[in-house]
């Protein structure tokens, strides 16, 4: 089982502040980082697949890097907005399997 | 495409009952997962197919479940006996495998009393 950490557990912003947040994994065996977002009562869905060390992807106002070597990745969020409030879950994947370990997320509430 | 899905969306059984929860993954996706939701643990995979075949079932919790895939476009997740302590919401996943990221279903909030 990989170690997944998350951090902050849990983040209150203003609308229109930037915000951002860490997954940490193991860093051998490193395949792919997933980035998931998911609302309350609904279901996750899928953000980002990384792969490449130094990479970065945007999507709209949110973006994430990828540290393979050292094990960590960011996710940005430019300009909060209320409807961003959600949990973020991040999932690396190593080459032994196709299967994801999730974190426990980071759950972002935006204020308006 | 209409998506993952999972049926029934909430169950309401007794201790002691067998509960069966029902997937259909995306017509294509070679991968169907099995996860479930608590408190605790946050998403938990109880077990995984490939091409129908479980690949591995190191999360399922104990005998009472077992999970079947017949065929590509169904799969089952069982509980029997179930007990409170299974109570959760059950998400089943689909993906096409590599590089592709997950698709969920709505997933099934389970209660036992």
């Amino acid at each position: 089982i990989l170690n997944v950490e998350q951090s902050p557990q849990s983040l209150h912003v203003q609308e229109g502040d930037s915000t951002n947040f860490t997954c940490s994994f193991p860093s051998s065996n490193f395949y792919a980082l997933h980035w998931y977002r998911w609302e309350t009562a609904k279901s996750p869905e899928a953000l980002f697949v990384m792969t490449l060390n130094g990479d970065e992807k945007k999507k709209g106002r949110i973006s994430a890097t990828l540290n393979t070597k050292e094990g960590y990745s960011y996710l940005y969020i430019k300009g909060s907005q209320p409807e961003d409030s959600a949990t973020y879950l991040c999932a690396p994947r190593v080459t032994s399997g196709s299967r994801l370990t999730f974190g426990e997320g980071t759950q972002l509430t935006v204020n308006p | 495409d209409a998506g993952v899905i999972q049926s029934p969306r909430h169950e309401v059984t007794e201790m002691g009952q067998e509960v069966t929860l029902r997937c259909k993954p995306i017509s294509g996706h070679d991968y169907l997962f099995w996860y479930r939701q608590t408190m605790m643990r946050g998403l938990e995979l109880l077990i995984y197919f490939n091409n129908n075949v479980p690949i591995d079932d190191s999360g399922m919790p104990e005998d009472r479940f077992s999970a079947k895939m017949p065929n590509a476009s169904f799969s089952t997740l069982k509980i029997q006996p179930s007990e409170p302590r299974d109570s959760a919401v059950y998400f089943c996943a689909s993906s096409l495998g590599g590089n592709n990221g997950y698709t969920f279903g709505s997933g099934t909030r389970l209660t036992v009393v």
